[in-house]
């Protein structure tokens, strides 16, 4: 399973335009990249998912050069409640059973 | 899109008994669970992945007598630790994907927050 290293931390003001970038040297061909949110004593929520180029969806872009060797997670506009620790995970997009291993993740805290 | 149950979301007990913490997918059926076990300001980490109709695979280091667990239906995995002790302390949260819905990672469950006294 490919390893992944992100900043421990990073702080933002609201409104901002957040990048979070995650490096994982080592993913296989087949290795999807996946990013999660998790807020204090709740699960992760999944945000995005992508394999290669760009990824946007309602509240995300991810960036993925080709290389694959690193991702970025841009959160557009932050909002107080963004604050939380986000997770980036690279595992094979098989029928649900690739085991999900999560680095320390990043926490992000979004100032007034 | 795809829920995952889990219950209960916060127990206390006494230092040598029994919890069990269930794992339900509600809309979706999982023929592969994962639990995992979350300490304070840490990383989740990984403890076993639960088979439908056959033994989980537990992590090294994560002894499979204590946390025993079983996944008896496509849609319920549950995790018992027994004999507790305080230092089992912690936030466990399973979580599993629905096979249709390959580009939405996995689906997370609430969490339960077992407290040892």
């Amino acid at each position: 399973l490919a390893k992944t290293t992100q900043p421990i931390s990073m702080d933002s003001y609201e409104g901002q335009e957040v990048n979070i970038t995650c490096s994982h040297n080592n993913i296989a061909t087949n290795d999807y990249i996946t990013w999660y949110q998790q807020f204090p004593s709740q699960g992760p929520r999944f945000i995005i998912q992508g394999y290669k180029t760009k990824v946007t969806n309602e509240v995300a872009s991810l960036f993925i050069p080709a290389d694959r060797k690193s991702s970025t997670l841009s959160l557009p506009r932050v909002s107080l409640s963004d604050t939380a620790v986000y997770y980036c995970l690279v595992g094979s997009g098989g029928t649900g059973g690739f085991k999900t291993i999560f680095g320390a993740g990043t926490r992000l805290f979004v100032k007034a | 899109g795809a829920v995952v149950s889990q219950h209960p979301s916060r127990v206390i007990c006494k230092s040598g008994t029994s919890v069990k913490i269930e794992c339900r997918s509600l809309d979706f059926q999982a023929t592969t669970m994962f639990w995992y076990r979350q300490f304070p300001k840490q990383s989740l980490m990984l403890m076993a992945t639960s088979n439908e109709g056959s033994k989980a695979t537990y992590e090294q280091g994560v002894e499979k007598d204590k946390f025993l667990i079983n996944h008896a239906s496509l849609t319920l995995s549950t995790l018992t630790v027994t004999s507790a002790h305080p230092e089992d302390s912690s936030f466990y949260i399973c979580s599993a994907r629905s096979r249709g819905d390959r580009d939405s990672g996995y689906t997370f469950g609430s969490g339960t927050r077992l407290t040892v006294v």
